[in-house]
């Protein structure tokens, strides 16, 4: 079974520190995507990133960065100098082979003060 | 950009009524899914459509149908409402079938069922 495990419930930070959300998998999949959504109060969950299994690379987009770990099974999900805005929950999810659903982390919530 | 709008924000019903709860994208997306949000839980898949009259049952199904007539339109159902099912509800599309597709999600609509 697929399972995926955000450890952290909640995280506060103030303005500009560096935080990371880590993220923890399970598939038994040899092909499988990690994605990462936000999910600020207004309630919408958007999309922020995909990730396949056989591209390890990291990737950095601003000051978001992502650190793929197959030998851990882990995604995590670094923010650089946070800001107020970056208050949010952190879904981290792994998608299941056949249809398109996937299995989501619990969220970790990220609270940000000035 | 991808539009997913569901009918309701705030929801309030009474126990043992019918609800439906409206779903509709606007980009041709041949998947739709609903979940539901708990505090602690994350999200749950509770039911999901690869085409039109074709369903899927998620992990909790219980309680719940569904109806997809049209492509853009998916519909949960909850025959007779229960206290249990007072939650956030989201909605979500992804272009196609398959691990690769991102998930696009709707505001939600927050279900109060007293």
């Amino acid at each position: 079974a697929q399972k995926v495990t955000q450890a952290q419930t909640e995280i506060s930070v103030v303005e500009k520190e560096d935080v990371t959300l880590d993220c923890v998998y399970e598939t038994r999949d040899t092909t499988y995507y990690l994605f990462w959504y936000k999910q600020p109060p207004s309630g919408e969950l958007v999309f922020l990133i995909r990730r396949n299994s056989f591209d390890e690379q990291n990737e950095i987009s601003g000051r978001y960065s992502w650190n793929f770990q197959k030998s851990t099974s882990s995604f995590n999900f670094t923010i650089t100098a946070s800001q107020v805005v970056d208050s949010a929950v952190y879904f981290c999810a792994l998608s299941n082979s056949g249809y398109s659903t996937l299995t989501f982390g619990k969220g970790t919530m990220l609270l940000v003060s000035p | 950009d991808v539009k997913v709008t569901q009918s309701s924000r705030y929801l309030v019903k009474r126990t043992g009524e019918k609800v439906f709860l409206e779903c509709v994208q606007d980009m041709d997306h041949e998947n739709m899914f609903w979940y539901r949000q708990d505090p602690g839980l994350g999200l749950r898949l509770i039911y999901f459509s690869y085409d039109v009259k074709m369903k899927e049952k998620g992990d909790i199904p219980e309680g719940y149908s569904v109806s997809r007539e049209k492509k853009e339109r998916f519909s949960l159902i909850l025959e007779s409402a229960s206290t249990n099912q007072t939650s956030m509800y989201l909605c979500a599309s992804s272009l196609s079938t398959g691990p690769y597709y991102e998930q696009y999600f709707g505001p939600g609509t927050r279900l109060t069922v007293t």
